[in-house]
């Protein structure tokens, strides 16, 4: 199974800046998916991110929001840009497995508090 | 995406076998039944699929009757370790690899 890592890991933010979540895996995969789960809650998809092409967002998710990047098929960004602290969530970052079915494997997720 | 509806919640204690049940009454001919684990701080962990009857791994088992209508989670002699919430998903690939997440199951067990 593929391993990812996110960077930063948590981050405590003014309201008004911009993060920049990364997120590393060590295999080449063509999805990856970023998620918010903000507190006691589940997750929601916010976009899927191929590489080559423009991130597809969901309902209620805007790209001048969550602007993200797909250089190449190991990494991604998720900026989470012009914070409030209605955007304190946990971020995380998944990738599908190669030929396979529905199954997805997920980075440890990035804490965020905006203040 | 096929909807689901699991329990909120459910207490166990160790050593005991805990049974989730999930129902998605609308699940598709091509929609797989995948469970998820995940502990607090900790991103999701992909447990165990099945599209019909019986599956087994290591961790679990999963029961799917015959009309699909619903699925069992099955964690055999539970730990402190297995409290976390606990996740079923259905779908397929070919509505576009998105995950939907319900509510989830919150497990807690108790020594």
């Amino acid at each position: 199974s593929a391993v990812i890592s996110q960077k930063p890991s948590r981050d405590i933010c003014q309201r008004g800046t911009s993060l920049t979540i990364q997120c590393q895996v060590d295999s080449q995969v063509t999805m990856m998916f970023w998620y918010r789960q903000q507190p006691g809650q589940s997750l929601t998809l916010i976009a899927t991110a191929n590489q080559g092409s423009e991130a597809t967002y969901e309902s209620g998710f805007v790209i001048d929001k969550f602007p993200i990047s797909r250089p190449n098929l190991t990494f991604s960004t998720l900026t989470v840009s012009n914070m409030s602290p209605e955007d304190s969530s946990i971020y995380l970052c998944s990738v599908e497995e190669a030929g396979g079915r529905e199954t997805q494997y997920f980075g440890p997720g990035t804490r965020l508090l905006v203040l | 995406l096929a909807k689901t509806t699991q329990p909120i919640s459910m207490d166990s204690y160790e050593g005991q076998e805990v049974n989730i049940t999930c129902s998605h009454n609308n699940i598709a001919t091509n929609d797989y039944i995948t469970w998820y684990q995940q502990f607090p701080s900790q991103g999701p962990r992909f447990i165990i699929q099945g599209y019909k009857t019986k599956v087994t791994n290591e961790v679990a088992s999963l029961f799917i009757p015959a009309d699909r209508k619903s699925s069992t989670l099955s964690l055999p002699r539970v730990s402190l370790s297995d409290t976390a919430v606990y996740y079923c998903l259905v779908g397929a690939k070919a509505a576009g690899n998105k995950l939907t997440f319900g509510g989830g199951t919150r497990v807690l067990v108790k020594p």
